[in-house]
């Protein structure tokens, strides 16, 4: 079965900090993504990639950044945390036009 | 751009059918998918359609139709767990990237009754 970790469930960032999410899929698949979901808004997409070092702005990429140095690893970089960025993340991979496969999850609060 | 309309909620009875509406604007589509999201959860695959037509998985089939912007998944002999969200996720390619996103419909959530 594929694979799609987050490092962490639950985190707690203050406003301000650089915060870092990571992900990793152990089934060699080209594309990764990161969505967040919102009570009435759904899940949007961030960004996404489709090869080491590449990376494609997703509908709401304003305030993120991200990172893919190697194939597995798709981070998620949150430069200066705002209290709007308080969300679930959650992480995909899919092979070529395939079905993503879904991380469980990282529900961050910003105070 | 994306413009994806699925109900907000629905409510059925153990044993009965319900029928998921989605109507979708995508430019560049390259086909439809159906997610399951039970509460504090991921969603998970259900079904995938490119073509047109219905596309039947035990209990669950779906539904396309391209030239409407179009499709329904339809779930029979209905359960307690099928109590979740479902998620229309029609999939556009990437002029010139080589590259497909899945944009996600904001879901229907789904009460199923005794």
């Amino acid at each position: 079965d594929v694979k799609v970790t987050q490092s962490s469930r639950y985190l707690v960032k203050r406003t301000g900090e650089k915060v870092f999410l990571e992900c990793v899929q152990d089934m060699d698949h080209e594309n990764m993504f990161w969505y967040r979901q919102d009570p009435g808004l759904g899940l949007r997409l961030i960004y996404f990639s489709y090869d080491v070092k590449m990376k494609e702005k997703g509908d709401i990429p304003e305030g993120y950044s991200v990172s893919r140095e190697k194939k597995e690893r798709f981070s998620l970089i949150l430069e200066s945390a705002s209290t709007n960025q308080t969300s679930m993340y959650l992480c995909a991979s899919s092979a070529d036009s395939e079905k993503l496969f879904f991380g469980s999850g990282t529900q961050l609060s910003v105070l | 751009g994306q413009n994806i309309d699925q109900p907000t909620e629905m409510t059925a009875t153990e044993g009965a059918i319900v029928q998921i509406n989605c109507t979708y604007q995508t430019s560049g589509f390259n086909g439809l998918f159906w997610y399951q999201q039970h509460a504090g959860e991921a969603p998970t695959f259900l079904s995938y359609n490119v073509l047109d037509g219905l596309e039947e998985k035990g209990r669950f089939s779906s539904f396309l139709s391209r030239s409407k912007g179009y499709s329904y998944l339809l779930l029979k002999e209905l359960q307690m767990k099928d109590s979740a969200s479902y998620l229309c996720a029609p999939r556009r390619e990437n002029s010139g990237a080589g590259s497909y996103q899945l944009t996600f419909g904001k879901g229907t959530k789904l009460s199923v009754i005794p």
